[in-house]
């Protein structure tokens, strides 16, 4: 069953504003990923968090997880127009397998130059 | 450093016709290997993964089956497509169980 889903589906914000996106999963996982799919093109992986891990961060991103609530957020800083894209969380099938990931219908960032 | 390859990009096949997709990668031993199907403006649903040669687990039953006949080739096939195979088809592959790195992706049109 499919364990992320992305909270809003859509966001549109402006060039320098911060755009964050929310992640709820259902099961225990010893690791979230978030991935970016610009249109029509195959997804890149932007940074994975591991359960035991609260905060991590690659240059504009920074990343959240809350085991107790079963939730992780993606911030992106200073947000650039090349920023537009649909923006994944995923976590392993059975909380750490080598047996794929399940991703949520993500959410589509729009950012106005 | 590693790369991922798929083809074809684009595929327009009629309802019953055979399907095979190929996905290679280069510059790493024994990948894991896996087959995403994304529908318009979904996210990815798993279809087949592969821990090593001649090994295949499947998540969903359906009307596709996959292969993979070398360490770092992975194929999906049909014997006879359908209307609901149309989709965005994804290759990734992975070491162990971190990030998964995804090839550029097959459009079928089944028309």
């Amino acid at each position: 069953s499919q364990q992320g889903e992305e909270d809003p589906q859509a966001l549109s914000i402006q060039e320098g504003e911060n755009a964050t996106m929310n992640c709820s999963y259902k099961t225990s996982i010893n690791n979230l990923q978030w991935y970016r799919q610009n249109s029509g093109r195959g997804l890149v992986h932007l940074i994975l968090i591991r359960s035991n891990e609260r905060e991590k961060h690659s240059g504009r991103l920074r990343v959240t997880l809350d085991t107790s609530k079963k939730s992780s957020s993606l911030l992106i800083t200073a947000s650039r127009a090349a920023d537009t894209a649909s923006y994944f969380c995923a976590a392993p099938y059975s909380g750490g397998g080598a047996d794929g990931l399940t991703f949520g219908k993500g959410t589509h960032l729009i950012i106005q130059p | 450093s590693q790369t991922i390859h798929q083809w074809p990009a684009t595929l327009v096949q009629p309802v019953g016709s055979p399907l095979s997709l190929e996905c290679t990668v280069e510059g790493t031993s024994n990948p894991n290997l896996y087959w995403y199907r994304q529908a318009a403006g979904r996210g990815l649903q798993l279809l087949f993964y592969s821990v090593g040669i001649g090994q295949i687990s499947s998540e969903v039953p359906q009307n596709l089956s996959a292969s993979r006949p070398q360490d770092r080739q992975f194929i999906l096939s049909s014997k006879k497509l359908l209307l609901s195979d149309s989709g965005f088809y994804l290759c990734a592959w992975s070491v162990g169980t971190r990030e998964q790195y995804f090839g550029p992706g097959t459009r079928l049109t089944v028309t």
